[in-house]
């Protein structure tokens, strides 16, 4: 049974701060998506990361996948107050191509503070 | 381009009623995909259809199911509610296999159970 494991969990900042969310997968996938959900809203897609050492940024956050290691990381540069959401990692298991069924974390939580 | 839609977006119903969500993709996307999201359970995958036919399924029981109509509009059932279904259902439409791997989710259908 595929296991994402987000952590934090629940993260206050300041505005400026750097910091780095963790998203670790327990069986081999080919896909790994960052979405962003604000508070009675939907998802919206942030990266897919296809590849072993794939990095993609988007202003501020920036998202890298490590697949020998299972681990993907979205990084926060300089937060601002917009940022404020909740960011959730979700993985396929190797399907041989193709939309499948994701596998959420748990999400993080982020509260950015003036 | 619209995006995907989903209907209705908010629903109240009584326990052992029955109750059919409807998605529409974006315009060229033939995969859709149905997810549950709760605060306990968190984001969990239903079912995912492509060209009619359900590719692949989430573990949940038999009362929720689902269908994908020729213009790839899809909808879900649940029958039987229980106060256990109360969840903000979502459903996300891709391209199809080997296509695309990016994934769009809906607004999403709030479904009270009472």
């Amino acid at each position: 049974e595929l296991k994402v494991e987000q952590n934090p969990l629940f993260l206050s900042m300041q505005e400026g701060k750097n910091y780095t969310i963790y998203c670790n997968y327990s069986t081999t996938s080919d896909r790994l998506y960052w979405y962003r959900q604000d508070p009675g809203k939907s998802l919206e897609s942030l990266f897919v990361l296809l590849s072993n050492g794939a990095v993609k940024q988007e202003g501020r956050l920036m998202a890298s996948l490590d697949t020998k290691a299972r681990l993907s990381t979205l990084h926060i540069t300089a937060a601002v107050h917009d940022l404020s959401a909740t960011y959730f990692c979700a993985v396929v298991l190797n399907s041989g191509g193709g939309a499948d069924g994701l596998t959420f974390g748990k999400g993080t939580h982020l509260i950015i503070q003036p | 381009k619209a995006g995907v839609t989903q209907t209705p977006r908010y629903l109240i119903k009584t326990r052992g009623q029955q109750v059919t969500l409807s998605c529409s993709p974006i315009s060229g996307h033939r995969s859709v995909s149905w997810y549950q999201q709760t605060p306990g359970q968190g984001l969990q995958f239903l079912f995912e259809y492509f060209s009619e036919t359900q590719r692949n399924k989430g573990n949940f029981p038999g009362r929720f199911s689902g269908r994908q109509f020729s213009n790839s509009r899809s909808e879900m059932n649940v029958s039987t509610l229980e106060l256990g279904d109360s969840a903000l259902y979502l459903c996300a439409s891709s391209l199809g296999p080997g296509k695309s791997y990016e994934q769009y989710f809906g607004p999403g259908t709030r479904l009270t159970v009472t």
